[in-house]
């Protein structure tokens, strides 16, 4: 069973600094998602990760994805107040292809 | 082209009454899944459809059930309504025209929030 655990749960920070938010998975998994969910609001997804060392970037957001490792990076550059959300990977599962989701992390940015 | 739709938006249901949510799924998309997330949690799998039929169901008992149309929208029914099961319901669609193995993303609803007392 695909199990998936995202770190840290919960990160408050200033704006203009870095960091990474970090998304392990316990089986193998043929791709990657990440969403954002805004408080009150549905998913809008971010990225498609579909291969071992792939490297996607949008704005300050930039995901990659090891499947050797398991472990899929979000990585956050120069944040700005706007960044504030929740962000989940979704791993899809190669034996059924639905996305097993992890707890989210809550994302605050203060000015 | 537009986007998945939901309804209702809002719905507070009590103990054991009966619920029936509804989905459009975005135009060109065959396949409709259901989530349910709890406040402060991550998306759980409920089910999903793919032409009129279930195809793949998460760990929920069966007075979850669903439907599907021609027109590819969809429902989710909830029976005998507990309180654990107040959570926002998502509903997303893709296209599945390449096979299971090759679908892609997931387009995702606004939701409904349902509140049972």
């Amino acid at each position: 069973e695909l199990k998936v655990e995202q770190n840290p749960l919960f990160l408050s920070m200033q704006e203009g600094k870095n960091y990474t938010i970090y998304c392990n998975y316990s089986t193998t998994s043929d791709r990657l998602y990440w969403y954002r969910q805004d408080p009150g609001k549905s998913l809008e997804s971010l990225f498609v990760l579909l291969s071992n060392g792939a490297v996607k970037q949008e704005g300050r957001l930039m995901a990659s994805l090891d499947t050797k490792a398991r472990l899929s990076t979000l990585h956050i550059t120069a944040a700005v107040h706007d960044l504030s959300a929740t962000y989940f990977c979704a791993p899809r599962s190669r034996s059924n292809y639905q996305l097993i989701w992890g707890a989210g992390t809550k994302l605050i940015i203060k000015p | 082209e537009t986007g998945v739709t939901q309804s209702p938006t809002h719905l507070i249901k009590t103990r054991g009454q009966q619920v029936t949510l509804r989905c459009s799924s975005q135009s060109g998309h065959n396949t409709v899944s259901w989530y349910q997330q709890a406040l402060g949690q991550g998306p759980q799998f409920i089910f999903q459809y793919y032409r009129e039929e279930e195809n793949g169901r998460g760990n929920f008992p069966p007075r979850f059930s669903g439907l599907q149309f021609p027109n590819y929208s969809s429902e989710l029914n909830v029976n005998a309504l507990e309180l654990d099961d107040s959570a926002l319901y998502l509903c997303a669609s893709t296209s599945t025209s390449g096979g299971f193995s090759s679908y892609n993303e997931q387009f995702f609803g606004p939701g409904t929030r349902l509140t049972v007392l």
